[in-house]
């Protein structure tokens, strides 16, 4: 039985570029979220979706940061255009709605140089 | 504003040893959860408390959650090397909404 699946494990990207990441939530799940994870700050909700709809976006950090859920087995975080600062490991997560459990998915190291 | 501060940050000891950490808050959460984190992977859910009170356990791991459902402990008895990793508090606040707060973490090395 497959977990959440996230695409790719590793990228390293120059300042400037757009940064696309990809995340497969467990088949039935409603609920996606993604995070982002820092020494520094620890582990961020940066957007939720139920039923492919965002429920709350007020942890992206600007408008460089954009997700979609074009459909219930599949979500994108874009940066546009990508900052140092970005660099993190980007974790997406899913759930049921009537548990309390959210399965995370491996992460995305990103490093922007 | 971090919601949820655990304490210690870092914990480094030898198998067979006790240990607790402490996850407080002053916000009252509805319910309260612990996540084990390992390198290179997401955290994993251990133990979910909803009653103030409440205690479980988990083998050698006992979570607790404080009486105003403002904070939480989880104890270790006789840590072993697998205990290794990061442990996060997370808490879901009454809003009655999906999201979760995490908190700071603690990172525990357990040597042989």
């Amino acid at each position: 039985d497959a977990g959440v699946i996230q695409s790719p494990r590793h990228e390293v990207t120059e300042m400037g570029q757009e940064v696309t990441l990809r995340c497969k939530p467990i088949s039935g799940h409603d609920y996606l979220f993604w995070y982002r994870q820092t020494m520094m700050r620890g582990l961020e909700l940066l957007i939720y979706f139920n039923n492919n709809v965002p429920i709350d976006d007020s942890g992206m950090p600007e408008d460089r940061f954009s997700a979609k859920m074009p459909n219930a087995s599949f979500s994108t975080l874009k940066i546009q255009p990508s900052e140092p600062r970005d660099s993190a490991v980007y974790f997406c997560a899913s759930s049921f709605p009537s548990s309390n459990e959210q399965f995370f998915g491996p992460g995305t190291r990103l490093t922007v140089l | 504003t971090q919601l949820l501060e655990q304490s210690p940050q870092f914990l480094s000891i030898q198998e067979g040893e006790n240990l607790t950490v402490y996850c407080n808050s002053s916000s009252v959460f509805s319910s309260l959860q612990w996540y084990r984190q390992e390198p290179g992977e997401g955290p994993v859910l251990l133990v979910t408390v909803v009653t103030g009170g409440e205690v479980k356990k988990l083998k050698r791991l006992t979570f607790q959650f404080g009486d105003a459902r403002k904070d939480s402990s989880l104890h270790i008895t006789a840590a072993q090397p697998g205990d290794t990793g990061l442990y996060l508090c997370a808490g879901r606040l009454p809003t009655g909404f999906q999201k979760l707060v995490f908190g700071t973490g603690t990172r525990l090395l357990v040597s042989p």
